[in-house]
């Protein structure tokens, strides 16, 4: 079946270090990829997503690439800061037209100054 | 951007009692909410989809006598979870869809926190 399979936290980073949280995914088709962030006491928010293959994604520094031949969508930051500290969740959509998303684990990002 | 309010944002209580969560949409009507369910180190997993006025679609091993969903209007969706056990305590989070289509199509409550004793 379709899943989502990412990285276990936590990860702990010192500011301006960079980031890389793995996220790879299984599914039929042609899924829609996304990456969520839920800062503490908050809901998930979309922070970015790609539709096709090798779409590239990108929102406040963080970029992640639609990699159909490894299925992969790992997120990327090149300089981390404090307000980065947050849950991150990796997550698909089986097709268009659907909210039923699969979602993986979350990975908890601890940025220190 | 849109905002969902989910309330409470963490409840202890007994074996055997029931547990109400609520989902509001605050600044938009939405016309499919969504709850998740996430254990310990486990996946945000769907529970089920309510649609306003309609009974709501379980997903595969969900009890929908155990897990009572109420979408009695376009902002308000409702989660019962009835004779708690402590196999129910899990971290819940709701989302929904909005009714007006937007670049961003869902929008997530902050999760309640649920601790069966």
């Amino acid at each position: 079946g379709n899943s989502v399979t990412q990285m276990e936290g936590p990860v702990t980073l010192s500011e301006e270090a960079f980031l890389t949280i793995n996220c790879t995914y299984t599914a039929t088709g042609y899924p829609s990829l996304f990456w969520y962030v839920q800062y503490p006491g908050e809901g998930l928010q979309l922070l970015l997503k790609a539709t096709k293959a090798d779409d590239k994604g990108s929102n406040k520094g963080f970029e992640a690439t639609y990699r159909k031949e490894t299925t992969s969508f790992h997120l990327e930051k090149g300089s981390v800061q404090v307000s980065d500290s947050a849950v991150y969740f990796c997550a698909l959509s089986k097709a268009s037209g659907t909210y039923k998303y699969i979602f993986g684990t979350g990975t908890r990002l601890k940025v220190l100054a | 951007g849109a905002v969902v309010s989910q309330h409470p944002s963490w409840v202890i209580c007994k074996s055997g009692t029931s547990v109400k969560i609520e989902c509001r949409s605050l600044d938009f009507q939405a016309t499919t909410m969504f709850w998740y369910r996430q254990f310990p180190k486990q996946s945000l997993m769907l529970m089920a989809t309510s649609n306003e006025g309609s009974k709501a679609t379980y997903e595969q091993g969900v009890e929908k006598d155990k897990f009572l969903i109420n979408h009695a209007s376009l902002t308000l969706s409702t989660l019962t979870v009835t004779s708690a056990h402590p196999e129910d305590s899990s971290f819940y989070i709701c989302s929904a869809s909005p009714r007006v289509a937007t670049n961003e199509k869902l929008f997530f409550g902050s999760g309640t926190q649920l601790s069966v004793l």
